[in-house]
């Protein structure tokens, strides 16, 4: 079974710096998806960011970018000019291609901008 | 917009006592999901529904139980609840084969 993991439980930064949210996942399997979620504070999950395995380019969308690493199973989320709507909590998801479609999610990380 | 919609946002029910939450959406999507989240974890997948067909997790306890009357609603029936099930429950919805996910506000469940 696949898992994902995430090492930095809570962060913070102060608005207008950049900010790098760290994944590592384990599967033996070669394809898949990646995806950063963000849930803000009493409001509802939203996707971020997403990166099929077979892509060697980074996914970047405006201000999100990320650097995804296949061999080290590794997927950070860089968060340029950080803004005070960008707290929340960040979750790393997994998914198979061709499977039941199912996200393993990481523990989160708290992430919190300073003004 | 389209959406997903979760009744009630907040939910008190007593030990024990029924309890049904609600999902809708105007998505049109053929996959519905719920999840238990509790405070300051990942969200944990109960069961989700492909069209008709229902899928339950290995690990989800027998007193869950799901309700997928038409494509837009989706109700999570819970038969007795315990201290341990308050949570957060999120609905979810996908288009088969897209990989991505909506998801609806919450329902906060408060078990006293």
């Amino acid at each position: 079974a696949q898992t994902v993991t995430q090492s930095q439980p809570e962060m913070s930064v102060q608005e207008a710096e950049t900010v790098t949210l760290s994944c590592t996942y384990d599967t033996s399997e070669n394809n898949y998806y990646l995806f950063w979620y963000k849930q803000p504070p009493s409001r509802q999950m939203i996707l971020v960011i997403r990166q099929e395995a077979y892509k060697q380019q980074n996914a970047t969308e405006n201000r999100f970018s990320v650097n995804f690493q296949k061999a080290a199973k590794s997927f950070s989320l860089k968060i340029s000019d950080s803004q005070l709507g960008d707290t929340a909590m960040y979750f790393c998801a997994f998914t198979f291609i061709f499977g039941n479609e199912k996200l393993t999610f990481g523990t989160g990380t708290r992430l919190t901008i300073i003004p | 917009d389209a959406m997903v919609i979760q009744n009630p946002r907040y939910q008190v029910t007593q030990f024990g006592k029924p309890v049904t939450l609600s999902c809708s959406q105007t998505l049109n999507h053929n996959v519905m999901y719920w999840y238990q989240q509790k405070s300051s974890q990942a969200p944990k997948l109960l069961f989700h529904y492909y069209d008709k067909d229902f899928n339950n997790e290995a690990d989800t306890p027998d007193n869950f139980q799901s309700r997928r009357p038409n494509t837009s609603f989706c109700f999570l029936d819970i038969r007795s609840p315990g201290l341990g099930d308050a949570a957060m429950y999120l609905c979810a919805t996908s288009r088969a084969g897209s990989y991505e996910q909506y998801f609806g506000p919450g329902t906060r469940l408060t078990v006293t």
